[in-house]
């Protein structure tokens, strides 16, 4: 079976603070993805990356960069964390192409940001 | 531009109580039709893949099915662990490599 497994299920951080959310997964995916989840907003894609190093800008990237040293892990970094940004952060991964495309996502994230 | 809007945003049926989801796409070229369920504070979980028209797909009591324009979650007899919420998801051949486009999403509450 495919296994995302995504740092924390819950965290609280200040205003101001970097925050990290790291993210796993255990199936060699070369593509790994960081969405938020919002009430009524549906899922919204922050960043990509499909292969060690890379990475591409999602619809909603402001405010947030990401690191890929390794391709089973990708994290997420919420440089100077805002109230704006408390959400439901949401981990994914897949394969690049064919009929294994579908993504995998993990537990999620719950951040509140005070 | 590309778009997926789902229907209803909420329904609540009766154990036993036969219904559909709807999942209507507006796409450049549609590489890929993904179904997810998800649990309340959970990660969406994937229940099916569809990629051309006619195409259906059956898990358990639920059955998706596919045309050009659109696609259907059949749910058959639903029990209570039935309820959860279900998104849908395209990938566009037009759009970037591997970029799904969510719906907001159908909450389903089944009843006993």
């Amino acid at each position: 079976d495919v296994k995302v497994t995504q740092s924390s299920r819950y965290l609280v951080k200040r205003t101001g603070e970097k925050v990290f959310l790291e993210c796993v997964q255990d199936m060699d995916h070369e593509n790994m993805f960081w969405y938020r989840q919002d009430p009524g907003l549906g899922l919204r894609l922050i960043y990509f990356s499909y292969d060690v190093k890379m990475k591409e800008k999602g619809d909603i990237p402001e405010g947030y960069s990401v690191s890929r040293e390794k391709k089973e892990r990708f994290s997420l970094i919420l440089e100077s964390a805002s109230t704006n940004q408390t959400s439901m952060y949401l981990c994914a991964s897949s394969f690049s192409s064919g009929v294994q495309e579908t993504q995998y996502f993990g537990p999620g994230t719950r951040l509140l940001v005070l | 531009e590309d778009q997926v809007t789902q229907s209803p945003e909420a329904l609540r049926l009766q154990e036993g109580e036969s219904s559909s989801l709807n999942c209507s796409y507006t796409v450049s070229g549609l590489r890929g039709l993904f179904w997810y369920r998800q649990d309340p504070g959970k990660g969406p979980e994937f229940l099916f893949t569809l990629y051309s028209a006619g195409e259906e797909k059956e898990k358990e009591r639920l059955k998706a099915t596919l045309t050009k324009k659109e696609s259907f979650l059949h749910i058959t007899a639903p029990k209570p662990e039935d309820s959860a919420t279900y998104l849908c998801a395209v990938l566009s051949l037009g759009g970037a490599t591997n970029k799904l486009i969510f719906g907001t999403g159908t909450l389903l509450a089944v009843q006993p």
